[in-house]
């Protein structure tokens, strides 16, 4: 399993741009990466999962080198509802994988 | 859109007694996935299931039990409770293990 390492905090303002790096030097072929956002006595919510390049939705964009060993999840414009910890996880879109959370990253979001 | 439902919400026990946490899945989903997660912690990764059957396997206790039944519901089995057992208990499902899963609500077991 890759492990993936993160800063453990951030802080930003409201209208501000965020972005928060995912390292994740033993990433195999055939992982995918993906993106969470836990709020307090919450489940974690899916926000966004990329393989290379760039992925964007309505939410965030996905920032991926070539050589996928690190990763950039951008939130554009946070308000403090964006207040959470989010979380990376890189693992295959297999039957059978572990989908494992390591160490998240907790923002706070600043009026 | 159906969601994840877990079932209780709430669940309070005695040391030593026994609990059953249930999960339905978004229908279609063939995986689902347990988590702990204690106050301030990161979700742990318990146990996992593919098509009824246990794909992987985490820091489950050997006091815990699961399994995904034929209507693709899971229950985890938790027998001689302990104080630290007390957690939120996260059920997740996806479709043949793609890393896109969804959340429940989560059961809060307060063991006392």
């Amino acid at each position: 399993l890759a492990k993936t390492t993160q800063p453990i905090s951030m802080d930003s303002y409201e209208g501000q741009e965020v972005n928060i790096t995912c390292s994740h030097n033993n990433i195999a072929t055939n992982d995918y990466i993906t993106w969470y956002q836990q709020f307090p006595s919450q489940g974690p919510r899916f926000i966004i999962q990329g393989y290379k390049t760039k992925v964007t939705n309505e939410v965030a964009s996905l920032f991926i080198p070539a050589d996928r060993k690190s990763s950039t999840l951008s939130l554009p414009r946070v308000s403090l509802s964006d207040t959470a910890v989010y979380y990376c996880l890189v693992g295959s879109n297999n039957a059978g994988n572990m989908l494992t959370f390591g160490g998240g990253t907790r923002l706070m979001v600043k009026p | 859109a159906a969601g994840v439902i877990q079932s209780p919400r709430h669940l309070i026990k005695e040391k030593r007694e026994t609990a059953t946490l249930k999960c339905y899945p978004i229908p279609r989903h063939d995986t689902v996935y347990w988590y702990q997660q204690g106050p301030g912690q990161d979700p742990q990764f318990l146990i996992s299931f593919y098509e009824k059957m246990q794909s992987d396997k985490g820091s489950i206790p050997d006091r815990f039990s699961a399994q995904q039944f034929s209507d693709y519901h899971s229950e985890l089995n938790m027998s001689s409770l302990e104080l630290g057992d007390s957690a939120l208990y996260f059920c997740a499902s996806s479709f043949k293990g793609n890393t896109e899963a969804f959340f429940g609500q989560g059961t809060r077991l307060t063991v006392v």
